[in-house]
Parts: C-alpha cells; structure tokens; sequence
C-alpha cells in the first residue's frame, strides 16, 4: 500500500519566518515528488517538483529531497500571510498516478 | 503553465438526476486525465485514470457504473455522476497531464445534491 504522510498541522509561524513542512512516502521505488498548494475551496496548484536528491530552491521555495530516508520537504522563506494554504505533497512511482497526502495547513501570522 | 478548465464550476441538482462535468486542456494535449474527489477538510482522493480512446481505471471502492469517465479526445474528459444523492456531493478536480509532466489542475466543480 502506498503512502505518503503529513503532519496535519495547523503549522503556525509568524511573518517573514521559515516555514518548514515535511513528508515521508513508504514506496521506495517513487521517482517523482511534488509540493502542491491548495487554498480553501480552490483547487491545488503546483508549486515545486524534484526528482534527486538534494535542494532545488524557486524564488521563495526550496524542496528537499532524501530518496535514502524516503523524506521531502518545503522550505517557505520569509514567510507571507498569502502563504497560509493547504500544502499537499505528491508522490509519482513508476505508474502513471500520483498519491497524495493528507495536506499540512500553514497558517502565517502578521 | 498549462491551463486546465472544468466546467460547470459549481452545480446543484436534485437527488436521482444525473450531472456531467467536463474537464478540457486548453494548450496542451492531455494523455492522461485524471478524477479526484474531495470532501471537506479532507485530501484529494483519486477516482479514477483515463488515457484517451480507452476505458477509465477506477480506484477500488468507486462505482465506475455511478461515475461515468469519457475521455474522448487529448483536450476533454467528462465525468457524469448518474443518480446523484446527498452523499455524492463533493468538490470534484480533474487533472491533467501531457506524457512525462506534472499535473495540471482544474479548477474544481462543487456538486450539491439536495
């Protein structure tokens, strides 16, 4: 059974902090990870994907990928009020679908 | 990015009628799309797979005869929720996909069954 797990928050930081969310996935052989950010009663959009190992940083966003320990994760810098979502990471195997997990709610305080 | 579309994007109908909603790729050709139901406070579940030209797969535990899956063409997936009931209503997202990319999102389809 493939899994992809999240702490549910809520994670809450003040403004202009890191926000730091976490992933663990229990397939080893997924190849494909992903940050999507949803906000209430919109539908999710992609933020990051990586696929090695190592930091990938965009602007603001930096995604961290440990195949080893089978962890990603989000880095939010200097953390923004519009920040506060839904974080949903997404984990792509060898097949075609991709699970999602459960959503860690940030909630960024001014 | 590429642009995914659903329409309508919110809908109500009475319990025992039938909705259909479309989801197209507006600048790319999707492969794949794919159907995902999410109830409040809760995480996307993945209905269902379509590749163009053939037969849905379906995730265990979804009525492929409740939720019908056309994928008729690389730009457009329908999704119709036949006999619709209370508990049907949802916030439904398609997503789709070009052959090795991420996913792209729809906007989603709010379905109320009263």
């Amino acid at each position: 059974q493939k899994e992809v797990e999240q702490n549910s928050g809520p994670l809450s930081v003040p403004e202009g902090a890191i926000a730091s969310l976490n992933c663990t996935y229990s397939d080893r052989v997924s190849q494909s990870f992903f940050w999507y950010r949803q906000y209430s009663g919109k539908s999710p959009e992609l933020i990051m994907s990586i696929y090695s190992n190592g930091d990938k940083e965009d602007g603001r966003f930096t995604a961290q990928l440990n195949k080893a320990s089978q962890y990603v994760s989000l880095l939010i810098r200097d953390s923004q009020p519009s920040d506060s979502a839904t974080y949903l990471c997404a984990v792509r195997g060898n097949g075609q679908n991709f699970v999602f997990g459960p959503g860690t709610r940030l909630s960024v305080l001014p | 990015g590429a642009v995914v579309s659903q329409h309508p994007s919110w809908v109500i109908c009475k319990s025992g009628t039938s909705v259909k909603i479309e989801c197209r790729s507006l600048d790319f050709q999707a492969t794949t799309m794919f159907w995902y139901r999410q109830f409040p406070k809760q995480s996307l579940m993945l209905m269902a797979t379509s590749n163009e030209g053939s037969k849905a797969t379906y995730e265990q535990g979804v009525e492929k005869d409740k939720f019908l899956i056309n994928h008729a063409s690389l730009t457009l997936s329908t999704l119709t929720v036949t006999s619709a009931h209370p508990e049907d209503s949802s916030f439904y997202i398609c997503s789709a996909r070009e052959d090795g990319a991420q996913q792209y999102f729809g906007p989603g389809t709010r379905l109320t069954v009263t």
